[in-house]
């Protein structure tokens, strides 16, 4: 049974500060990693994919895989209010050939931004 | 990206009868899944919709209780049949837009289904 773990949280950030998310994972057969933003009443929203191992950077987020410890991060910079939300950690087996595989997701963890 | 919606967004029905919830996507994609989120809680796959072949079920979930469609490549539908207040959940739909793993999966609004 493939298992997805993070810190529900809620995990608290000033305003402007760096907000580091963390997520591990149980099956070393997992190649492809996704990291999702949930706003209360909404439906997941997809910032960053990973799968290769190291950093990968897009705007503020910076996601951080590292296949040897199973883990993998997802840093905020310059954190603000509109970052508060439910972020979910979600893996998925293969690299290539796709395959019917849906994603198998972690319980999330509550990020909250102090203004 | 890809554009998702759902009928209906939110119903409210009756133990032992059947909804039937609708998705559509903008484009053609390569795969469609149907998720559950109990309130409170993650997401869990409910099943592959394969188009043209019967869907791919997870461990816990049955072709009985939640038969799906896929007639073509950007519309399905799931059905959560004989409801109880347990199935009392948000129901959301999926889309990754190529056929490999690393693809990037996007979902509908969801549906938020209440048994009473």
């Amino acid at each position: 049974q493939k298992e997805v773990e993070q810190n529900s949280g809620p995990l608290s950030v000033p305003e402007g500060a760096i907000a580091s998310l963390n997520c591990t994972y149980s099956d070393r057969v997992s190649q492809s990693f996704f990291w999702y933003r949930q706003y209360s009443g909404k439906s997941p929203e997809l910032i960053m994919s990973i799968y290769s191992n190291g950093d990968k950077e897009d705007g503020r987020f910076t996601a951080q895989l590292n296949k040897a410890s199973q883990y993998v991060s997802l840093l905020i910079r310059d954190s603000q209010p509109s970052d508060s939300a439910t972020y979910l950690c979600a893996v998925i087996d293969g690299y290539s050939g796709g395959g019917a595989d849906g994603l198998t997701f972690g319980k999330g963890t509550h990020l909250i931004i102090q203004p | 990206s890809a554009v998702i919606s759902q009928k209906p967004s939110r119903d409210i029905c009756q133990r032992g009868t059947s909804l039937t919830i609708q998705c559509q996507v903008d484009s053609q994609v390569t795969m469609m899944f149907w998720y559950r989120q109990q309130p409170g809680q993650s997401l869990t796959l409910i099943a592959t919709a394969n188009q043209g072949s019967e869907a791919t079920y997870e461990s816990g979930f049955v072709i009985d209780k939640f038969p799906i469609s896929r007639p073509n490549l950007t519309f399905s539908t799931l059905t959560v049949s004989n409801m109880s207040p347990e199935d009392s959940s948000i129901y959301l739909c999926s889309a990754r837009l190529g056929a490999w793993a690393y693809n990037e999966q996007f979902f509908g609004p969801g549906t938020r289904l209440t048994v009473l």
